[in-house]
This record gives structure tokens, C-alpha cells and sequence, in this order.
């Protein structure tokens, strides 16, 4: 059973709109949650995370929103940019010391 | 700085051959280490959490005897797929979590392309 979902496969965003990636987990014991992006061929590349403790973390042009009652939470690229055309992976732990548990990734094709 | 490197980046091989992929923490010490599969078009699976020192803890369903995972130092984590089949072709991921706290994230390796023929 899968613990981290990431329930759009794809997504298509015009440059400069807003990305929005969803990803929902069913551990109430997760408390520390990280979106990785990663293009072809490469490993996973740390994006931002978010503590249990926060509904909101921002990073620049990424922030990630946490809805701990809904156990959803979702990763804001604005705006978006052709190099931001990537699979993005939604991973949750129990600490941050903890394995990490990885989403199917939503792959992110951002058009000029 | 927290840079992790894999070898080889690819490699093909026979049926029944074995094949070692090696993962190393470059400017940091990391007593854990992991080691992630990924299919395509799915997720990253973990395998295995490689501890330096001990033996390694694998995830359910992963054949322990299939691959041997040795973490022989604070930067050194090695794969070693034994007698490969086809069916092991896939992409390995290893990751390294620092062991000062100025962190609280892994660091991914770029991954190694295995293809049995």
C-alpha cells in the first residue's frame, strides 16, 4: 500500500504561471515531508522540505504548503520556468533522521 | 559542499555475472547510508539502509543474498549485485545522511544505470 501519493502523473504549465504539485500520505506518524526533483538519468536533487510543526515553508520561487489535518500537502513553483521541467518527487519521514519514503513523482513539463 | 558520487555512472553485463556499484560521501562523514531502485516511470524503492560497521537493514522483499551491501567506511557504501538477470536492470540510487547536524536532508548520488544482458 502506498504510503506517499502523487496522484498526477504529469502536469503541463505555461512559462510564468503557477505550478502546483499535489501529493497526500496516509502515515499519521510522518512528520517531516521533502520534494525532490530530479531530471533523466540523474539522482534526486533536494528541493525543500517542511516540518510537521510548519504549514508553510518558502524558498524562493518554491514554497510548500503542509495541511496536516488533510494529510496533503503541495509544492508552488511560481513562476515557472522551462528549467523547472523535471519529475518531482513528494517524500515524507518519521524525523528527519529517518528513511524517507518517495511519491511515484509527478512529471513537471513547463512549455515556453 | 555535501557531494556524493557513484561508480561507475553505468555499466552492462552478462547473465550471471556480478556487478559492485560503489557510493561515496566526498566532503562528509555518513555513518548511514542508503541504496534506492528505481524502475521506469516509478517511484524510487528503497533497498537497503547500509550502516558503517554493521550489518546492512533491507527493506521487505529485497533478496539480502541477491545484493550485498558493504559499508566498509564513514564515506564508502558498496552494491554488489550477484549473478545479475536481466530483471536486475534498472537504475540504483544511493543517498548519504550527514553525521554533524547542520543538515537535515540526504544527499542523493547521480545514480548508476545497470543493464544485464
Amino acid at each position: 500500500d502506498q504510503q506517499v501519493k502523487q496522484n498526477s502523473p504529469s502536469l503541463s504549465v505555461q512559462e510564468g504561471r503557477i505550478s502546483i504539485l499535489n501529493c497526500d500520505y496516509t502515515n499519521s506518524m510522518f512528520d517531516y515531508f521533502l520534494w525532490y526533483k530530479k531530471y533523466p538519468a540523474e539522482g534526486p536533487t533536494f528541493l525543500i522540505s517542511i516540518s510537521s510543526i510548519k504549514d508553510k515553508n518558502e524558498d524562493g520561487r518554491f514554497t510548500v504548503f503542509l495541511n496536516k489535518s488533510a494529510k496533503h500537502l503541495s509544492l508552488h513553483i511560481v513562476p515557472s520556468q522551462p528549467g523547472d521541467s523535471a519529475v518531482y518527487f513528494c517524500a515524507a519521514s518519521g524525523n528527519s533522521y529517518d528513511k524517507v519514503i518517495f511519491g511515484p513523482g509527478t512529471s513537471l513539463s513547463v512549455i515556453p | 559542499g555535501a557531494v556524493v558520487s557513484q561508480h561507475p555512472s553505468w555499466v552492462i553485463c552478462k547473465s550471471g555475472t556480478s556487478v559492485k556499484i560503489e557510493c561515496r560521501s566526498l566532503d562528509f562523514q555518513a555513518t548511514t547510508m542508503f541504496w534506492y531502485r528505481q524502475f521506469p516511470k516509478q517511484s524510487l524503492m528503497l533497498m537497503a539502509t547500509s550502516n558503517e560497521g554493521s550489518k546492512a537493514t533491507y527493506e521487505q522483499g529485497v533478496e539480502k543474498d541477491k545484493f550485498l551491501i558493504n559499508h566498509a567506511s564513514l564515506t564508502l557504501s558498496t552494491l554488489t549485485v550477484t549473478s545479475a538477470h536481466p530483471e536486475d536492470s534498472s537504475f540504483y540510487i544511493c543517498s548519504a545522511q550527514r553525521d554533524d547536524f547542520s543538515t537535515d536532508t540526504q544527499y542523493f548520488g547521480p545514480g548508476t544505470r545497470l543493464t544485464v544482458l
